[in-house]
């Protein structure tokens, strides 16, 4: 299972854009990338799942770029609700259901009004 | 969108008693499930694989019967803490994706239980 190294932590204002950026530079060619947000005492939730390119959903932007060595998790305008934990993981998910997925330490945003 | 269901949120045991968790996928069948353990300011740890129907399969370092995993039904796992110790207190968290929609499925997790061991 591919390795994701993200920052430890991040601050930022209310209404700014916020990028996290993580490396998997042993993505397998397999692998999805998939980033969950969690808050304190709760289970993650997913917020975004891409395999190159870009995604967008109501809530984020995943950028990745050709070589899939690092992908980027876009948070347009956060407000102090967005104050979580962000994962990023790399996982084989269409070839097998079985496949788990193994979380690094994620990165700490804090949104400061 | 994809539910999964744990209970209780929280218990309170004693040391020396069991304690079972129920993991839950309320829409979708999920064969395969995963637990996690999650200690205070840590990432998620993978614990096991729960597989329907069969044996699951645990994680280096923990014991198999100390956390026993059964799967007996297509939506429906329990993670039961035998003999529980003050150490074993923790945040413990199920997921599970859709079986029948593998493809591009995301992983969905529970809202987790907060196990405190007296």
């Amino acid at each position: 299972l591919a390795k994701t190294t993200q920052p430890i932590s991040m601050d930022s204002y209310e209404g700014q854009e916020v990028n996290i950026t993580c490396s998997h530079n042993n993505i397998a060619t397999n692998d999805y990338i998939t980033w969950y947000q969690q808050f304190p005492s709760q289970g993650p939730r997913f917020i975004i799942q891409g395999y190159k390119t870009k995604v967008t959903n109501e809530v984020a932007s995943l950028f990745i770029p050709a070589d899939r060595k690092s992908s980027t998790l876009s948070l347009p305008r956060v407000s102090l609700s967005d104050t979580a934990v962000y994962y990023c993981l790399v996982g084989d998910l269409p070839a097998s259901g079985n496949t788990p997925l193994v979380f690094g330490k994620g990165t700490r945003l804090s949104v400061i009004a | 969108g994809a539910v999964v269901s744990q209970h209780p949120s929280w218990v309170i045991c004693k040391s020396g008693t069991s304690v079972k968790i129920e993991c839950r996928s309320l829409d979708f069948q999920a064969t395969t499930m995963f637990w996690y353990r999650q200690f205070p300011k840590q990432s998620l740890m993978l614990m096991a694989t729960s597989n329907e129907g069969s044996k699951a399969t645990y994680e280096q370092g923990v014991e198999k019967d100390k956390f026993l995993i059964n799967h007996a039904s297509l939506t429906l796992s329990t993670l039961t803490v035998t003999s529980a110790h003050p150490e074993d207190s923790s945040f413990y968290i199920c997921s599970a994706r859709d079986s029948l929609r593998v493809e591009n499925s995301p992983l969905h997790f529970g809202n987790g239980t907060r196990l405190t061991v007296t």
